[in-house]
């Protein structure tokens, strides 16, 4: 199994750019989520999903979209990049309920200039 | 406002020699508290998960233990190796705010020297 993919792993933009950040999962996971990771902050919920067709919004949600049209793919879209946005990105996803473990993709490192 | 705070922030052993990392959380009532992983540019792996029931959970050389009435847990690391340098995370779920809750601590970032 490759678990969560998350493609690409490294990405520059410009100001006012957008681009998209891609996950999937291969584990029949019905909740996926997207986590943006700075430096001295725990990670923060950006956008989940807890099935196809099915999204919300996080604790960050602002200036991303994320739509789940299949259970395996969960990508996350930024609009139009700010320097704000610059950050470690990670998707995660799990089986349903609260209890089950959450696995981790190896994460994008963004960088708006 | 909930919160889920580490200590120490960055730690430095010997291999061989034992650690505990510390997690205090404000979380209540709470689900589960989980302890992952994250080697550096990886992302966290899962270690342990422990209910609000449980009062420890090992895996391996770590074992992390839960006293829900002081709202602390903390994570041994017992003979520590180099492949244990990475930061440790701490993750509080609330009970009963949906299924999609979670609330990470900043992290310890342990480094072992040989």
């Amino acid at each position: 199994n490759a678990g969560v993919t998350q493609t690409p792993k490294f990405q520059v933009l410009k100001t006012g750019q957008s681009m998209t950040l891609q996950c999937a999962q291969d584990m029949n996971h019905e909740y996926m989520s997207w986590y943006r990771q700075d430096p001295g902050m725990g990670l923060r919920l950006i956008h989940y999903s807890v099935g196809a067709g099915i999204t919300d919004q996080g604790e960050v949600p602002n200036g991303y979209n994320v739509s789940r049209s299949t259970t395996e793919d969960f990508p996350l879209r930024l609009l139009s990049a700010a320097p704000s946005q610059t950050s470690v990105y990670f998707c995660a996803s799990r089986r349903g309920g609260n209890t089950g473990e959450l696995f981790f993709g190896e994460g994008s490192r963004l960088t708006v200039l | 406002k909930n919160q889920v705070e580490q200590s120490p922030q960055s730690l430095i052993i010997l291999e061989g020699k034992n650690c505990t990392l510390q997690c205090n959380y404000t979380v209540s009532p709470f689900s589960n508290l989980r302890w992952y992983k994250q080697d550096t540019g990886r992302g966290p792996v899962s270690l342990t998960i422990m209910t609000f029931s449980e009062n420890t959970k090992s895996n391996g050389r770590y074992t992390a233990t839960l006293d829900a009435d002081t709202k602390q847990s903390s994570l041994h690391i017992t003979a520590s190796q180099l492949s244990d340098s990475a930061s440790y995370i701490c993750v509080v779920s609330p009970r009963g705010s949906g299924t999609y809750k979670y609330i990470f601590g900043t992290g310890t970032r342990l480094k072992v020297l040989a």
